[in-house]
């Protein structure tokens, strides 16, 4: 049973960079899968942030690719999230998800997220 | 303002059926993308309920079903229970966007 496990702190101050961690169990990152970040504003929807396979190549969201880093830990099969400048509009759960088809995009594992709020 | 165009809201009674409708345009479902279907329940992650249009991973009730024509896609819940209470979102791709969009969301209650 594959499974994914989210981490990081809960509270970052205004400017500052958020820092999130997910563990894949039950999968290695080096399959052929894309490794995704997606986060909910608190009573909001769904917001894709972006993703990436395990030889480095990624996709941000537009919106959000001038704050956005991801990269891959082989060694501790997980993947890791940074997004800078933060501002109370980046206060969500975050979630990371595994996409289970590249072509068709839909996302099959999921962690439990973690709620992630911006303030001083 | 989501790419994808969802009722804010629908409801039921025990034992009817209801439909979620998800809008989008030329750059996504329209485009030929797939749409696929995840259920929220309250303080949890979305669960994948239909993938690629019409498609129940294993597990997923058959009281659930998926479609998608032109630039819309739905689902469908037949015989709704109570358990079903939850948000439904739909998902696809955007070419404008270059990246996967979700709906707004469907409150989903069960009078």
């Amino acid at each position: 049973q594959v499974q994914l496990q989210e981490s990081g702190p809960g509270l970052v101050k205004p400017s500052g960079t958020l820092s999130l961690s997910c563990v894949v169990s039950g999968d290695s990152i080096t399959s052929n899968y894309w490794w995704t970040w997606i986060r909910q504003p608190p009573g909001k929807g769904l917001e894709w942030i972006g993703e990436l396979f395990h030889n480095g190549r990624s996709n941000y969201s537009p919106s959000l690719k001038s704050r956005v880093t991801m990269s891959v830990d082989k060694a501790k099969n997980q993947f890791s999230l940074k997004l800078t400048s933060l501002t109370a509009a980046d206060t969500a759960v975050y979630y990371c998800a595994r996409l289970n088809d590249s072509l068709a995009g839909y996302y099959d594992y999921w962690g439990q997220g973690t709620l992630v709020t911006v303030s001083s | 303002q989501s790419v994808l165009t969802q009722p804010p809201s629908v409801s039921g009674a025990p034992g009817q059926r209801v439909t979620i409708s998800c809008t989008g345009s030329s750059s996504n479902i329209g485009a030929g993308y797939d749409v696929h279907w995840y259920q929220q329940l309250p303080g949890t992650a979305p669960k994948l309920l239909i993938y690629v249009n019409s498609n129940r991973p294993s597990g997923v009730s058959d009281r659930l079903s998926g479609s998608k024509s032109g630039t819309s896609a739905s689902l469908a819940i037949t015989g709704l229970q109570a358990e079903d209470e939850a948000d439904y979102y739909c998902q696809s791709y955007d070419s404008s966007l270059s990246g996967w969009v979700f709906g707004g969301g469907t409150k989903l209650t069960v009078l």
